[in-house]
């Protein structure tokens, strides 16, 4: 069974653009969460999407959203970027929803610099 | 919020010593999961938890619910266990959130 991919898994950006970031999940799972990791913040917890709903989510502002496809796919946006937004982006999938009950499984990341 | 502490978040042994990592969090939960990462950023989930204990080979892993308390031991340590281990916790301690990280423990297994 193949893992959960992402894509792309460098990009370099400039202040000011936008970026969208893609996961794909582990076939037959159906939640995606998105999280941040930075030298000085360690991970954070962006969002959860659980059957093209979004479910929770975490301390960022607008500028990160994100969305899921029926095929349970999801990509993440983040506009009007800024250089604390550099960091490295990591999407983990389960079965069900929530991490209270279910293993998460995650990818290998995107590392994203902002120029 | 849940606070996740991890201690200590630098440790350096020698080959086939007994490591243990801690990890406390101060709202109450039902499981707490274990993650290994590597250098290059690979997450690997270790273990997730509820009560009592679970083994993965040379991995051991402990919970107390009431004292809000986890460890993580690695017997007859090796040089490939080298990486960063972070407990995580649900979100907000209830229902079903995303995860709260502790800030890792880095871990040194020399020859």
């Amino acid at each position: 069974k193949a893992g959960v991919t992402q894509t792309p898994r460098y990009l370099i950006k400039t202040r000011g653009q936008q970026v969208t970031l893609s996961c794909s999940p582990i076939s037959g799972h159906r939640s995606v969460s998105w999280y941040q990791q930075t030298p000085g913040q360690g991970l954070q917890f962006l969002f959860e999407y659980f059957s093209e709903t979004q479910r929770n989510k975490g301390n960022f502002p607008g500028r990160f959203s994100g969305r899921q496809f029926s095929n349970s796919r999801s990509e993440m946006n983040v506009s009007t970027l800024e250089l604390g937004d550099s960091a490295l982006y990591l999407c983990a999938s389960s079965f069900g929803p929530g991490a209270q009950y279910n293993e998460q499984f995650f990818g290998p990341g995107t590392r994203l610099t902002v120029l | 919020k849940n606070e996740v502490e991890q201690s200590p978040q630098n440790l350096t042994a020698q080959e086939g010593e007994f490591i243990t990592i801690n990890c406390s969090y101060s709202v109450g939960i039902s499981a707490l999961h274990w993650l290994q990462q590597h250098p290059g950023g690979g997450i690997v989930s270790l273990f997730m938890l509820s009560s009592g204990k679970k083994k993965h080979g040379r991995l051991i892993a402990t919970i107390n619910i009431q004292e809000k308390h986890s460890s993580l031991h690695i017997t007859a340590s090796h040089p490939r266990d080298s990486a960063v281990y972070i407990c995580a916790a649900p979100h907000s301690g209830g229902g079903a959130d995303g995860l709260t990280f502790g800030k890792g423990t880095h871990l040194i297994i020399q020859p």
